[in-house]
């Protein structure tokens, strides 16, 4: 089976612009979360959908948002994008179970610099 | 989600046993445990999951008593490329999940 696949996998942006990430989960999976890794914050959980829906929310800013298509595939964007949202960008598929036996594998990420 | 506590970082040289232990005192009674390991720049990659005794795969161990208020991720014979952020996570994505800092191994040579 292939593994959870990000476009991009680097982006260079300015300070207020927007941008559009893109994650495709394993096949079969229905649950995709997204997560923001920063050396100074490490790994924080943005968002978790399951089909099409928004299940979690982690603690950010409403310029995160995120959506979910009926193929599982998901995209986050982020508007007016700050010098502190550069980081890498993980998103996590699993299974659409709600137990925490539910595995978590993780693309390999999205490089994100603002300038 | 239970609140997880690990060593920042560990140091060991190649060749030995590698035991890395995360403290959860208020684990839930249906979490489960899982350690991930993660390379720079790569996403986090799922090495062993358990939920009580012992659990081992071809790459590691998990040992969990019997009170489940920790747990010891084991490596065996690291080598160089076991380097790397090794984080517990215990309990279901929520609005609260962190991965919290892990435990930054180094083996050297």
């Amino acid at each position: 089976k292939a593994g959870v696949t990000q476009t991009p996998r680097y982006l260079i942006k300015t300070r207020g612009q927007q941008v559009t990430l893109s994650c495709s989960p394993i096949s079969g999976h229905r649950s995709v979360s997204w997560y923001q890794q920063t050396p100074g914050q490490g790994l924080q959980f943005l968002f978790e959908y399951f089909s099409e829906t928004q299940r979690n929310k982690g603690n950010f800013p409403g310029r995160f948002s995120g959506r979910q298509f009926s193929n599982s595939r998901s995209e986050m964007n982020v508007s007016t994008l700050e010098l502190g949202d550069s980081a890498l960008y993980l998103c996590a598929s699993s299974l659409p179970g709600t137990s925490s036996r539910e595995t978590q594998y993780f693309g390999p990420g999205t490089r994100l610099l603002v300038l | 989600l239970a609140k997880t506590t690990q060593p920042i970082s560990m140091d060991s040289y190649e060749g030995q046993e590698v035991n890395i232990t995360c403290s959860h005192n208020n684990i839930a009674t249906n979490d489960y445990i899982t350690w991930y390991q993660q390379f720079p720049s790569q996403g986090p990659r799922f090495i062993i999951q358990g939920y009580k005794t012992k659990v081992t795969n071809e790459v590691a161990s998990l040992f969990i008593p019997a009170d489940r208020k920790s747990s010891t991720l084991s490596l065996p014979r690291v080598s160089l490329s076991d380097t790397a952020v090794y984080y517990c996570l215990v309990g279901e994505v929520n609005n609260d999940m962190r991965f919290g800092a892990g435990t930054r191994l180094t083996v050297k040579p």
